[in-house]
């Protein structure tokens, strides 16, 4: 079955404990992309990649990092979480590298509460 | 990435009526325009795109409109049933995928 699967889908964690989100995708995707959801906010670009090795800053990129050592996995790291980074967040992919666009593919969520 | 505007942020309307929700788009260049709903509690799911070469494109009770000349689009229920009810989000990507910032869309039985 195609599909973005993330893990872990619920995570409490405390202030300064590094994290690391998983995210992979079957379906030999080029472009991957992180999104933070909060109430009232819609979602938000956190970072995205358009290929192996090549990322990018989205909107809200502070506090986060990424990497696409493959073409599957695209990993959202906190090194120090804080409590602003308590949210909703969203793994998707989809067929295309930059100017070909094609639906986003979402993964299920990560919720992630930071004390 | 690409500015997009959505409005309304909330719609209430009676089931069985119709809504509209309208982005508004900076780049003259784009040429893809999804809208994506979520539930609540679930991930946004694609429901219906529209490509720039043409104006509009039905599925059942949804439909898109779109007018590259005043760079806007709109997304069109008919006949809103409770299950319509959700948060719906529309994007006009060029490669990056970028979206507006949501419309609550609130079906009253």
């Amino acid at each position: 079955e195609a599909q973005v699967t993330q893990n872990p889908r619920y995570l409490i964690t405390v202030t300064g404990k590094k994290l690391t989100v998983t995210c992979s995708q079957n379906m030999n995707h080029e472009y991957m992309s992180w999104y933070r959801q909060d109430p009232g906010l819609g979602l938000r670009q956190i970072y995205y990649s358009m290929n192996v090795e090549v990322t990018d800053k989205g909107d809200v990129p502070e506090g986060y990092k990424v990497s696409r050592k493959e073409k599957r996995n695209f990993p959202l790291i906190l090194e120090s979480p804080s409590p602003n980074q308590t949210s909703l967040y969203f793994c998707a992919s989809k067929w295309g590298q930059g100017g070909v666009n094609s639906p986003l593919h979402f993964g299920n969520g990560t919720r992630l509460t930071v004390t | 990435g690409e500015n997009v505007e959505q409005h309304p942020s909330t719609l209430s309307v009676q089931e069985g009526d119709s809504a509209v929700i309208k982005c508004t788009y900076s780049d003259s260049a784009s040429n893809y325009f999804p809208w994506y709903k979520q539930e609540l509690g679930k991930r946004p799911q694609l429901i219906i795109d529209i490509r720039s070469n043409v104006g509009e494109k039905k599925d059942q009770r949804i439909a898109v409109t779109l007018n590259k000349t005043a760079k806007h689009f709109s997304l069109h229920i008919t006949e809103t049933q409770p299950e319509d009810s959700a948060v719906y989000f529309c994007a006009a990507p060029r490669g990056d995928m970028r979206f507006g910032a949501g419309t609550r869309l609130t079906v009253k039985p």
